[in-house]
């Protein structure tokens, strides 16, 4: 029983699409995270939800726009595509959004722009 | 916002203690010091996570000095599935959430 999954797992795309990556997490946890690691592997948050309420919305571009349907989702969803944003995304989630409680990672999506 | 400094890299031989340190000296005093790993080609994994007192748990102990600006993250006997980089970072109860992962510590166990 996979806790936090993600999907797809790799995704190839060129410049200028549009893709979504999706986020479940089976836990009953209220708050949800993107993180993205680059190449260098820094790893940085992206976006944070609790209770489908954003509460962190780091310097990103507005071509990200996370999506929580419901507690138990969160998704992102990436327009016009370049190559910069190729790099690893990872989803989490946590209890609640107070550092009293750990995190729990996905896999991992591999984001490759051409 | 609240930073972590870690070493790059250490090593150490199978089946003995391991001992990585993480240094926070501006950490508040509602700043949990939380203890992440990441094995290679997978994402982070929690290990272990503390206030103020030292904590234990099935993978790993925390040492956390009486001032708080620094803590050592224990591992009793590595394992050669202990190598990983392991990140140190900490996050507040309350306020503004910006966690920040550093470069973390890549530990390499010899067998």
């Amino acid at each position: 029983d996979t806790a936090v999954s993600q999907t797809p797992k790799y995704l190839v795309t060129q410049m200028g699409n549009d893709k979504s990556i999706k986020c479940e997490q089976n836990l009953g946890h209220d708050t949800m995270y993107w993180y993205k690691q680059d190449s260098k592997k820094f790893l940085k948050i992206m976006f944070s939800y609790n209770n489908k309420e954003l509460i962190i919305n780091e310097t990103v571009p507005n071509r990200f726009s996370p999506k929580s349907p419901d507690k138990a989702h969160l998704n992102l969803h990436i327009n016009s595509l370049e190559l910069g944003d190729s790099a690893v995304y990872f989803c989490a989630s946590s209890p609640t959004h107070s550092g009293a409680y750990e995190q729990y990672f996905g896999p991992g999506t591999r984001l490759t722009v051409t | 916002d609240a930073k972590t400094t870690q070493p790059n890299s250490m090593e150490s031989n199978e089946e003995e203690p391991v001992h990585l340190p993480c240094n926070h000296s501006t950490i508040s005093g509602t700043d949990y010091i939380h203890w992440y790993r990441q094995l290679p080609s997978q994402g982070p994994e929690y290990v272990i996570h503390g206030l103020t007192s030292n904590v234990n748990n099935r993978m790993a102990s925390l040492a956390i000095a009486e001032d708080r600006k620094s803590s050592t993250l224990i591992l009793h006997r590595a394992t050669l599935r202990d190598a990983a980089v392991y990140y140190c970072i900490l996050r507040p109860t309350s306020g503004t959430y910006k966690y920040i992962f550093g470069t973390g510590t890549r530990l390499k166990v010899l067998a």
